[in-house]
């Protein structure tokens, strides 16, 4: 089946640590992209790419890093940095060719820092 | 940049009851719209969306939009509750963005919480 697989399920962080959360999606899809969710705050985007090795911040980009060095692959990094990365963190992914495309949403990955 | 506004981030209905779910949003050019549900601890999955054509748009699981340019409005809409709707729904707005730019990002509503009484 194609989708998007996010792992883990649940993460676990201390204060001070760095943590990456996986991405992988079998869509052959060019663009993906990175959501942080937080309780009536919406979706709010942290990076995207539309391309193998390039990337853009997105409007909360502070704190988070990712890498795009295989097309179905796009992990990311919350760094220390991070003042509060408690969330739910969302990826999707598009094919990246025209405005109208649907992005396809991964499960989600529930991050707590303790 | 666009906005999107999701008037009431709770809505309370019986079930068989009409359902409607506001969203307005604010854009120089013809956006997008789509509406996406999501379950408890679950990914967004898309229920429908316009982008060119007829303005009324139909979706999964009975639900439809209807596309007002006078009222930058795409209001969600199921003449008939179910339990099974109760979720979140996110209203997205994308760009006209050209590849290499901003092309396919979405913009999202705060999301409004649905709850269907029995």
């Amino acid at each position: 089946d194609g989708g998007i697989t996010q792992s883990p399920k649940y993460l676990f962080r201390k204060e001070g640590q760095n943590v990456t959360l996986s991405c992988e999606q079998n869509l052959n899809h060019d663009a993906m992209y990175w959501y942080r969710q937080d309780p009536g705050q919406g979706l709010r985007l942290i990076y995207y790419s539309q391309i193998v090795n390039d990337f853009q911040k997105g409007d909360i980009a502070e704190g988070y890093s990712v890498s795009r060095e295989k097309k179905e692959s796009f992990p990311l990094t919350v760094t220390s940095a991070q003042k509060n990365p408690t969330a739910f963190y969302l990826c999707a992914s598009s094919s990246g060719r025209i405005s109208t495309d649907t992005q396809y949403f991964g499960p989600g990955t529930r991050l707590t820092v303790l | 940049a666009q906005s999107v506004t999701q008037l009431g981030s709770h809505v309370s209905v019986s079930e068989g009851a009409l359902v409607l779910l506001r969203c307005n949003y604010s854009s120089s050019v013809p956006p997008y719209l789509f509406w996406y549900v999501q379950y408890p601890n679950q990914g967004l999955q898309l229920l429908l969306k316009y982008t060119t054509g007829a303005t009324l748009v139909k979706g999964i699981n009975g639900f439809e939009a209807e596309f007002k340019k006078s009222e930058t409005s795409f209001h969600l809409t199921k003449p008939s509750a179910h339990m099974s709707d109760a979720a979140e729904y996110f209203c997205a707005v994308s760009d006209q963005g050209s590849r290499g730019s901003t092309l396919g990002r979405l913009y999202f509503g705060r999301g409004t919480q649905l709850t269907v009484w029995p």
